[in-house]
């Protein structure tokens, strides 16, 4: 069955970078892109981007371009995003989630990895 | 401040049937399909309808979805206990290079 399983939680400095892992299996990596959505305690959903790891291009949000990247490494389908200059206002829960390019959204996402920004 | 407006807070008891709205723009719902999520408390969003009205399998078809120019629904019927969770909605929007937005989120309490 199809899985998204991210790496565990974080705690960072201001003005520090965090990487959060999105792990795939139970399908072929490359065929499906990768999205990545944040969600701060108590609030909406808010999308950061997406990446295609097969041939490595990205789209960012306008909010996080230049601090945000997007990477793949194919041989353990395994997505990355790297978001620096972290502030206290990216403490999130932050999940990755596969794009069906047949129903045009979503369809399965990680559990989710809380990044706490704090001094 | 979300681009999709939702209502912060609906209710209802067992049985009974509730609407949630959505309201976007003409670059939002206006020119693409809405989507749905579910989000039980501590867990990930989980998809409920695509392209405005389609459920995956094993969403019930007590969930069922409309659109209508650049507002959207969902609408619950016979609601049961374990359907109180948050929900939102969700729309590709053209502007500004085009990027998904969502709606703030409505909380749902079976009474």
């Amino acid at each position: 069955q199809v899985q998204l399983v991210q790496s565990g939680a974080e705690v960072k400095k201001p003005g520090a970078s965090v990487k959060v892992s999105c792990k795939a299996s139970g399908y072929t990596f490359t065929s499906y892109d990768i999205n990545w959505v944040r969600q701060a305690t108590g609030q909406g959903l808010e999308w950061m981007g997406w990446m295609n790891p097969n041939s490595g291009n990205t789209g960012y949000a306008q909010k996080f371009q230049g601090r945000v990247t997007m990477t793949r490494n194919t041989s353990i389908s395994t997505a990355y995003m790297e978001l620096s200059s972290l502030r206290s206002e990216d403490t999130a829960v932050y999940y990755c989630a596969r794009y069906s390019s047949g129903w045009y959204t979503f369809d399965y996402w990680g559990q989710g990895t809380l990044v706490t920004v704090s001094s | 401040q979300s681009v999709l407006t939702q209502p912060p807070s609906a209710s209802g008891t067992p049985g009974q049937r509730v609407t949630i709205s959505c309201s976007g723009s003409s670059s939002n719902i206006g020119s693409n399909y809405v989507y749905w999520y579910q989000q039980l408390p501590g867990t990930a969003p989980k998809l409920l309808i695509y392209r405005n009205n389609q459920r995956p399998s094993g969403v019930p078809d007590r969930f069922s979805g409309s659109k209508s120019g650049t507002s959207a629904s969902l609408a619950i019927s016979g609601l049961r206990s374990e359907d109180e969770a948050d929900y939102y909605c969700a729309a590709w929007d053209d502007s500004l290079s085009g990027h998904w937005v969502f709606g703030g989120g409505t909380k749902l309490t079976v009474l």
